[in-house]
């Protein structure tokens, strides 16, 4: 069964530093999202991408934050300069069209 | 503000069934009911969703009020990979980007 696939699982940064997590969305898939849960918190939206270009975004998806779909297969998550705060787990999910997401297992990311 | 109330927690034993509650009083007509799960350190999980009608699958069966202003997850035999936190989702028809909105969710413990 397709899935979404997300690299690296963990990754533990300095603050300040520039963080990109990578997602594989399922191939036919046409609307991308990223989502984060901070821990023992709820998940929360942050962006949605659709035709090479962001559809909606969260009050915390600021300009440190940028998403990108390189070569039609890799959608990106970049932070600029990471912030203590932006510890989190982070999902990618991908749909097809009017249906459900499917999201990937989350890169678990530690600013220190 | 996720719009869609569920009770904190819920215990079951294993091989029983169970019933997980949702209120969304302020349903509109277009609005679908999803459910998603997320098991401990994975990310969230498709359940089921529908829009009036009672919807079944072979994960779950979701019944709507007639009104659709609340509706019941039912899992018919939990086992103990059920155990989760249960989310209740409001999402809006005919908004093709389809963001999701995340409460708290109900946390379900299955008992051997």
């Amino acid at each position: 069964e397709p899935e979404v696939t997300q690299t690296p699982s963990h990754q533990v940064t300095q603050m300040g530093q520039e963080v990109i997590l990578r997602c594989v969305p399922i191939s036919n898939h046409l609307y991308f999202y990223w989502y984060r849960q901070i821990l023992g918190q709820k998940v929360e939206f942050l962006v949605s991408f659709y035709n090479n270009e962001i559809s909606e975004k969260s009050e915390i998806f600021d300009d440190q934050f940028s998403v990108e779909r390189p070569d039609g297969s890799n959608f990106t998550l970049k932070i600029r300069s990471t912030k203590l705060e932006d510890s989190a787990m982070y999902f990618c999910a991908s749909k097809l069209a009017l249906e459900t997401q499917y999201f990937g297992p989350g890169t678990r990311l530690l600013v220190l | 503000d996720a719009k869609t109330t569920q009770p904190n927690s819920m215990e079951s034993n294993e091989e029983e069934p169970v019933h997980l509650p949702c209120n969304h009083s302020t349903i509109s007509g277009t609005d679908y009911i999803h459910w998603y799960r997320q098991l401990p350190s994975q990310g969230p999980e498709y359940v089921i969703h529908g829009l009036t009608s009672n919807v079944n699958n072979r994960m779950a069966s979701l019944a709507i009020a007639e009104d659709r202003k609340s509706s019941t997850l039912i899992l018919h035999r939990a086992t103990l990979r059920d155990a989760a936190v249960y989310y209740c989702i409001r999402n809006a028809g005919g908004t093709s980007y389809g963001k999701l909105t995340f409460g708290q969710g109900t946390i379900l413990t299955v008992h051997p």
